[in-house]
């Protein structure tokens, strides 16, 4: 089956820890973006990855990091710099054509001890 | 700075009423459009896209779009409460980085 996988579905981060949050992508789509929702906050947009070996940062990349090593893979590490990191990890892909747009993946919900 | 505004709601419909979502927005370059749906814990689904002006049906669902007053909007028919969910506007400009403006959501809840 085609899709994206993010693992874990729940992730407990320790104080002053980094954790990573697992992205795969079997769709052949070139793009991959990072997600974090919050109650009543909407999508923001955390990093993205065009090609392989490239990524940007999104609006609230401090205290996150990525790579994009692999076309198929996008991991998310959230660093101990992110002080406030409890939140939904939504990661996506595309193609980079005009007319499609981003699937989801199921998410990750990150929660601090 | 692009926008993209939605009613928070919730939208409280009767079973087998029509639904009515809207979405505006700001950047008058826009060129692709799309509704998603996400239910309570769940994931973003998309459900509708629209390109041009008009309507496009596909089953219960209608999306509309009017580029001229900057607005998409998505129409249910016979919402069953299984629609009861969040619905995000989600607006992209042609080229570039292909990044789509989210609205925030609207909540819709469809009672029996």
């Amino acid at each position: 089956d085609g899709g994206i996988t993010q693992s874990p579905k729940y992730l407990f981060r320790k104080e002053g820890q980094n954790v990573t949050l697992s992205c795969e992508q079997n769709l052949n789509h070139d793009a991959m973006y990072w997600y974090r929702q919050d109650p009543g906050q909407g999508l923001r947009l955390i990093y993205y990855s065009q090609i392989v070996n490239d990524f940007q940062k999104g609006d609230i990349a401090e205290g996150y990091s990525v790579s994009r090593e692999k076309k198929e893979s996008f991991p998310l590490t959230v660093t101990s710099a992110q002080k406030n990191p409890t939140a939904f990890y939504l990661c996506a892909s595309r193609m980079n054509t005009n007319v499609e747009t981003q699937y989801f993946g199921p998410g990750t919900r990150l929660l601090v001890l | 700075q692009k926008e993209v505004e939605q009613n928070s709601g919730p939208l409280s419909v009767p079973e087998g009423a029509i639904a009515s979502l809207n979405c505006t927005y700001s950047d008058r370059v826009s060129q692709s459009f799309f509704w998603y749906r996400q239910y309570s814990g769940k994931s973003p689904e998309l459900i509708m896209s629209i390109y041009s002006n008009g309507d496009k049906e596909d089953g219960r669902f209608t999306a509309q779009l009017n580029k001229a007053s900057q607005y998409v909007s998505l129409l249910i028919r016979d919402s069953q409460p299984s629609d009861s969910a969040t619905y995000l506007c989600a607006v992209q400009l042609s080229g570039g980085s292909y990044i789509p403006t989210f609205g925030r959501g609207t909540s819709l809840i469809v009672h029996p």
